[in-house]
This record gives C-alpha cells, structure tokens and sequence, in this order.
C-alpha cells in the first residue's frame, strides 16, 4: 500500500517557467489537497477537493491550478514559476468515513522541494 | 473564518522535563475536528492524534497526553519525560465537521521543540 505518493521529490525551476507536481493515493480517499510549507508559516492550504470533479481554493492559491479528473489523481500547476513559490508542497488525502477513529485524518505525501531561481 | 494559533514557536527543554506545546482554536463551527501533527528533522508529517468537538475527555497515549477545553478554545499538547527523539516541529489543525469543511484542514504555525540530552 504506497499512500499518497507525490512527484518529483525535487525540481529547480527557472521564473517564468510552468509545470505540474503530480500526486496519486491509492487509499480511495475522496479528500485530496496540496499545501505549502515555508519556513516559520506552518502548512498553508493552496488547493483542496472533495471529491472527482470538484475543487476550491484554500488560503494561498494565487499562481497555481488544479483539476480531480480521477478519485486517485490531483496534480498541482505552477502557470508561471515566481521565486516566491519557492517552498516545500504536499500533497494529502484523507477519507469521509467520519465514524471511523482517524476519519477524516489527513496522510501526507513526503513532500516536494521546489526551487524557483 | 477558522484559524489555529501555536503562540510557542521554540521550546527548549532538557531530557526527562515535561512539556506543553500550547493550541488555540477559533471556529464558528459547532461540530469540527482536531489534530496533532509531528514533523521530525526527516520531514514526513505525523499523525499524532484526532479529536472531535463532542469529545472532551483528555486522552492518553504513552507519554503522551492531549487536553482538550472547549470553553477556552485549546486543544494542547503535554509530553512527559521528554526524550531526544521527540525533538520535532509539533502543528495543532483544525477542520470543520460536514461533509465539505471536513476537508478544509487548517495548519497553526508549528512549535520547534528542541530536546537536550
């Protein structure tokens, strides 16, 4: 049982530059987010999605886009690399079966370092 | 709107101390969940403990111990006879309860606990 599992685990990026940090669980969760971690800020929510087919923003989601196309999938898009999304993101699921004891207890990707020079 | 406030941003404690990492909530939810959160020096984030707006009795697990106190709004954290292995950053999350705001996790800003043999 992989998890949630989130690629690449590193990336350089140069500003102006676009791509897609890729995230699969095979859980069957229905909750699936990304968040960013930088220093001294915690773990601040980009994205999240309830389920296929349906996103919302979170609390920092300027410069970034996803899509839930499959229960599994929930990539992350950069549309043009800035430095200041220069962070650590993960990615993480968590399920709606709220009677079990971990419920909607989130499980996290190992995260990705991304740098943007 | 939700928030999570870790007041504590480094503690520093020696070995076999007792300490409290502090976590106070604000939510206009009657139903909503709790977390606890460890991230060791290695990155990964831990799963430490679930807690929902109904249950108030104070749990336990090993040495560690979680009190939570709806009437002052915390959820806070004791670790008792601290080891070097517990030297990590501790995040407090909170979550709404219904289908949709359960999977709007909201992250405080960490506590740095440093344990000195």
């Amino acid at each position: 049982n992989a998890g949630v599992t989130q690629t690449p685990k590193f990336q350089v990026l140069k500003t102006g530059q676009s791509m897609t940090l890729q995230c699969a669980q095979d859980m069957n969760h229905e909750y699936m987010s990304w968040y960013r971690q930088d220093p001294g800020m915690g773990l601040r929510l980009i994205h999240y999605s309830v389920g296929a087919g349906i996103t919302d923003q979170g609390e920092v989601p300027n410069g970034y886009n996803v899509s839930r196309s499959t229960t599994e999938d929930f990539p992350l898009r950069l549309l043009s690399a800035a430095p200041s999304q220069t962070s650590v993101y993960f990615c993480a699921s968590s399920s709606t079966d709220f009677a079990s004891v971990t419920g909607n207890t989130i499980y996290f990707g190992e995260g990705s370092w991304l740098t943007v020079v | 709107a939700q928030k999570v406030t870790q007041a504590q941003t480094e503690i520093s404690v020696v070995e076999k101390e007792d300490v409290t990492l502090d976590c106070v909530y604000e939510t206009r939810d009657t139903t909503y969940y709790l977390f606890w959160y460890k991230q060791p020096p290695s990155g990964e984030l831990v799963f430490l403990i679930r807690r929902n707006s109904f249950d108030e009795q104070n749990e336990i697990s090993g040495r560690y111990s979680w009190n939570f106190q709806k009437s002052t709004s915390s959820f806070n954290f004791t670790i008792t006879a601290s080891q070097v292995v517990d030297s990590a950053v501790y995040f407090c999350a909170l979550s709404g309860g219904d289908y949709s705001s359960a999977s709007k996790i909201i992250f405080g800003s960490g506590t740095r606990l440093s344990i000195r043999p």
